[in-house]
């Protein structure tokens, strides 16, 4: 089962500033790792798929990248939106489908 | 629009079981293949499930194999979850999903999920 660690676990920003967010495999995905936003009280959101492709009607300021076993989420300028849960999860090696343990993105 | 509504969850005993049900709207439901993810505080997000289109492929997690059965009906546009033999570490919010058809493996619809508590 492939692990996935992200860190940090939380990040304390404010509007207007870059969040960068990290996820490590335990081994190598090759490119297969999405990002998903959650806000309280509702279901996950999937945002990127394949470590760098946009999910329909996902705004511009949310980019992925990252190969292999590093993968990093940036949100280019924080909207008050966009302060939520993120969470990585990979396709490469099933079953399991294995997610990681999330980074609380919150207001500073 | 595009749904996912669960239901069936609640209040259960352990050794107990539930059946969860999810209808589906507003997509082609026997085109996809659909799953369950749970979530708890501290677990964080479980795949559970998942099964293909026309029911006869389906895969789960180990720690529900042999307790958890996935199942379809189409032509209701229904995924269920058969969960016998509940443990207290089954308690979660129990989401429904849909595989990505282009991305497969990722979820790219979810409902709003429905809560398993097993306590006695």
């Amino acid at each position: 089962e492939i692990v996935l660690t992200q860190s940090p676990a939380t990040l304390s920003l404010s509007p207007g500033e870059r969040a960068t967010l990290s996820c490590r495999a335990s081994q190598s995905v090759s490119s297969f790792l999405a990002w998903y936003q959650q806000k309280p009280g509702q279901a996950p959101r999937l945002l990127i798929s394949d470590a760098s492709n946009r999910a329909t009607g996902i705004p511009a300021r949310f980019s992925g990248s990252g190969f292999g076993t590093d993968f990093t989420l940036t949100i280019s300028s924080l909207e008050p939106e966009d302060f939520a849960v993120y969470y990585c999860q990979q396709r490469s090696n099933w079953p399991p489908w294995t997610f990681g343990q999330g980074t609380k993105v919150e207001i500073k | 629009e595009v749904q996912l509504v669960e239901s069936g969850g609640g209040l259960v005993q352990p050794g107990g079981s539930l059946r969860l049900s999810c209808a589906a709207s507003g997509f082609t439901f026997s085109n996809y293949w659909m799953s369950w993810v749970r979530q708890t505080p501290g677990k964080g997000l479980e795949w559970v499930a998942n099964i293909n289109q026309d029911g006869t492929d389906k895969y789960s997690v180990d720690s529900v194999e042999g307790r958890f059965t996935i199942s379809r009906d189409n032509a209701k546009h229904s995924l269920y979850l058969q969960m016998n033999s509940l443990r207290a570490e089954d308690t979660a919010v129990y989401y429904c999903a849909r595989v990505d058809y282009d991305f497969w493996g990722y979820m790219d619809v979810w409902g709003k999920g429905t809560t398993v508590t097993v306590s006695s």
